[in-house]
């Protein structure tokens, strides 16, 4: 399996509830992001997490790390309709080379109905 | 105006015919990468350039080439294409420091190609 694997690979909430999307991985890791891509637009970096931070908050987003799991989770709290959208991690790891690059996850697919 | 602009939007060819995707930025970063997307294949590096003399070869470079005409100009061709090129382009910009490609990105809109 993948790199930066996401679960659940799809969420359907309503207005006002939170929304808890994870990612795994399988390596060592620098940071991890993620990401957020409405339908048919580009990708938009939302947060930054370093491998020796555990939280971090931007507006109504916290992510988490844990690297003893290998995993993070990004939670939106008071979800909008406008949260709809697909949310991809990436994580910076080494590759076979021993250069760092980004994986990216296959994504969760969030719906927020109003 | 965006600050990562790609053109076509989108672009549909047949087999076998040249194509050009571009790529203009105003953030004034010096990395530059073009991605392309699948469905149930995630994201995937083509090619990354660090600076106007700099370029390198990603994951899956086979069947593309690019040219950097300029900091702000990043263009990616298929020389002759074929159907399973028919993806989601996107064309991304990092100002993070160091010989990594493990910054932030900064996404253009994407460019939908078809080939029939």
């Amino acid at each position: 399996s993948q790199q930066g694997e996401e679960d659940p690979q799809a969420l359907s909430i309503q207005e006002g509830e939170n929304a808890t999307m994870n990612c795994s991985y399988k390596t060592s890791i620098n940071n991890l992001q993620w990401y957020r891509q409405n339908s048919g637009r580009g990708l938009v970096h939302l947060i930054l997490i370093r491998s020796n931070e555990r939280e971090k908050h931007s507006g109504r987003l916290r992510v988490t790390l844990d690297t003893s799991k290998k995993s993070s989770s990004l939670l939106i709290t008071a979800s909008r309709a406008a949260d709809t959208a697909s949310y991809f991690c990436a994580t910076a790891a080494y590759n076979a080379g021993n250069n760092r690059k980004l994986i990216w996850g296959l994504g969760t697919s969030l719906a927020v109905n109003p | 105006d965006a600050d990562v602009t790609q053109t076509p939007r989108n672009r549909i060819t047949k087999t076998g015919k040249r194509i050009m995707l571009e790529c203009s930025q105003t953030k004034g970063h010096d990395r530059m990468y073009w991605y392309r997307q699948d469905p149930g294949l995630g994201l995937r590096l083509i090619y990354y350039s660090f600076d106007v003399k700099d370029i390198n070869k990603g994951e899956i470079s086979d069947g593309y080439s690019v040219s950097r005409q300029a900091q702000a100009k990043f263009s990616l061709s298929l020389e002759s294409a074929i159907p399973n090129q028919t993806a989601l382009y996107f064309c991304a910009t990092s100002d993070w420091p160091g010989y990594s490609n493990t910054g932030e990105l900064f996404f253009g809109e994407g460019s939908r190609l078809t080939v029939l």
